[in-house]
């Protein structure tokens, strides 16, 4: 079974400033994709970025990007330019691309806190 | 922009009722998924159905727990006999196609609060 896994319950960033939340995954497949998925206190998960496993080249939408290394099992998501609206829980998750188990895992997520 | 959308927001029911949680997938999506999200825990995954039929479920959604699609907007969960650690989020989601080389996101709705008395 695949794991996810974020290390850091919390963290916080000054406004405008750039902030990189880790997550690391375990898993035996080699292909598959990974999400990240923001939860604002509206509580609505929204998706931010996505990677696939077979792409080398890291993902980036707009301020958000990702550093993806796919040996050492890691995804990690960075904000640059951070704004207020950026507040929330980032959950990190994982998707198989078999068909029949197309259910995402999740980390314990990252909550965010932007200093004005 | 098409959303997912949930129905009701908060459900506040007594233990041993049965609950009913209503969702309006994205129209031209395919899979439809529930997920829940016990208060400071992790999202974690119920059940899938695709076709009619469910195509992938978790421990978590034993005997109490049943999905239907009663017509061709509707995707609902059903929980039996509500017990007191049931009282969660409960997310639904979809998605238009997926397999091989498909990334295709889970759009979610804004999820139902369910408080079991």
């Amino acid at each position: 079974a695949q794991t996810v896994t974020q290390s850091q319950p919390e963290m916080s960033v000054q406004e405008a400033e750039t902030v990189t939340l880790s997550c690391t995954y375990d898993t035996s497949e080699s292909d598959y994709y990974l999400f990240w998925y923001k939860q604002p206190p509206s509580r609505q998960m929204i998706l931010v970025i996505r990677q696939e496993a077979y792409k080398q080249q890291n993902a980036t939408e707009n301020r958000f990007s990702v550093n993806f290394q796919k040996a050492a099992k890691s995804f990690s998501l960075k904000i640059s330019d951070s704004q207020l609206g950026d507040a929330a829980m980032y959950f990190c998750a994982y998707r198989s691309a078999l068909k029949g188990n197309e259910k995402l895992t999740f980390g314990t997520g990252t909550r965010l806190t932007i200093i004005p | 922009e098409p959303e997912v959308t949930q129905t009701p927001s908060h459900q506040v029911t007594q233990m041993g009722q049965e609950v009913i949680l209503r969702c309006v997938p994205i129209s031209n999506h395919l899979y439809f998924y529930w997920y829940r999200q016990i208060l400071g825990q992790k999202v974690e995954f119920l059940v899938s159905f695709y076709n009619n039929e469910i195509s992938e479920k978790s421990e978590i959604f034993d005997d109490q727990f049943s999905v239907e699609r009663p017509d061709g907007s509707n995707f609902t969960l059903k929980i039996r006999s509500t017990k007191l650690e049931d009282s969660a989020m409960y997310f639904c989601a979809s998605s238009e196609i997926l397999g091989m080389h498909s990334n295709q996101p889970q759009h979610f709705g804004d999820g139902t609060r369910l408080s079991i008395l």
